[in-house]
C-alpha cells in the first residue's frame, strides 16, 4: 500500500540548533516527493519538491531535503532553526502529473526554544 | 494577486445539515482538489477534479458531494451522511496532466457540527 510515514509527532530544539524531520515512504511508481509547512489554523505553503536529478534540493527558507531511494526516505534538515520555524510539517508524496493529488504523512509538529 | 479562495473560514452547523463550502481559484488550474484534516491523520483526499464537469473520488468521499461547472470553482458539500463532519477542510489545485507539477492550497474552513 502506498504511504508516507513521519516518525516523530512532535519535536523540541532550541533556536539556532540543526533540526531534521524525518520522511519514509512506500510507493510503487517512481515517487515525486514534498514537503510542506502549516501555522495553526492556516493552509499549507510548500517548502521543497523533489522530481529528479540532483537528490539534494534547497527549499525556501533555508530548509533542504534529501531523497535516499535506497532508505525509502526524504528528510528535511535546517542547519539552524528560528523561532518563526515553529510550525507543523508535512511530507507528501504523488504523480509527478497530478500535483495535487498526494498522499500524506501524519505531520511533525516543531516547537522552537528560546 | 492570484491564490485560492475558501469561505467562509469558519462554520457552524446543527447536526443533520447540508452544508457547502466554497472553494475559488484564479490560477487558471485545471485541477482542483479537497482534503480532509484531522488532528494526528495529515490530510486525506475526499475528491478531485482534473477538468470541468468530471470528478474523482479520493480515499475519504462518503458522506460527501462535489461538482465542477466551472473552472474556477470546486466546491464541497458535506452532507448528514456524513458521520463525523467535524474538521477543518482544504482545497488545493495544480496544473493538470504537467510534469513537476504542484498544489498550492487555500486558508482552510474550519467546520464544526454541533
Amino acid at each position: 500500500a502506498q504511504s508516507v510515514t513521519q516518525p516523530d509527532i512532535h519535536i523540541t530544539v532550541s533556536e539556532g540548533a540543526s533540526l531534521e524531520l524525518r520522511c519514509n515512504y512506500s510507493y510503487g511508481a517512481t515517487p515525486y516527493l514534498f514537503w510542506y509547512v502549516q501555522s495553526p489554523g492556516q493552509g499549507l505553503q510548500l517548502l521543497l519538491k523533489y522530481f529528479s536529478g540532483d537528490t539534494l534540493v534547497q527549499g525556501i527558507k533555508g530548509f533542504e531535503a534529501e531523497f535516499k531511494r535506497s532508505q525509502s526516505s526524504f528528510n528535511l534538515r535546517k542547519p539552524s532553526v528560528h523561532w518563526s520555524d515553529a510550525a507543523e510539517y508535512f511530507c507528501a508524496v504523488g504523480e509527478s502529473n497530478q500535483g495535487g493529488k498526494l498522499i500524506f504523512g501524519q505531520g511533525t509538529e516543531l516547537s522552537v526554544k528560546p | 494577486d492570484g491564490g485560492i479562495t475558501q469561505s467562509p473560514k469558519y462554520l457552524f452547523r446543527k447536526e443533520g445539515q447540508n452544508v457547502t463550502l466554497s472553494c475559488e481559484q484564479n490560477l487558471n488550474h485545471d485541477a482542483m482538489y479537497w482534503y480532509r484534516q484531522d488532528p494526528g491523520q495529515g490530510l486525506r483526499l475526499i475528491y478531485y477534479s482534473q477538468i470541468v464537469n468530471d470528478f474523482q473520488k479520493g480515499d475519504i468521499a462518503e458522506g460527501y458531494s462535489v461538482s465542477r461547472e466551472k473552472k474556477e470553482s470546486f466546491p464541497l458539500t458535506v452532507t448528514s451522511a456524513q458521520k463525523n463532519p467535524t474538521a477543518f477542510y482544504l482545497c488545493a489545485s495544480s496544473l493538470a496532466r504537467v510534469e513537476s507539477t504542484e498544489a498550492f492550497f487555500g486558508q482552510g474552513t474550519r467546520l464544526t457540527v454541533v
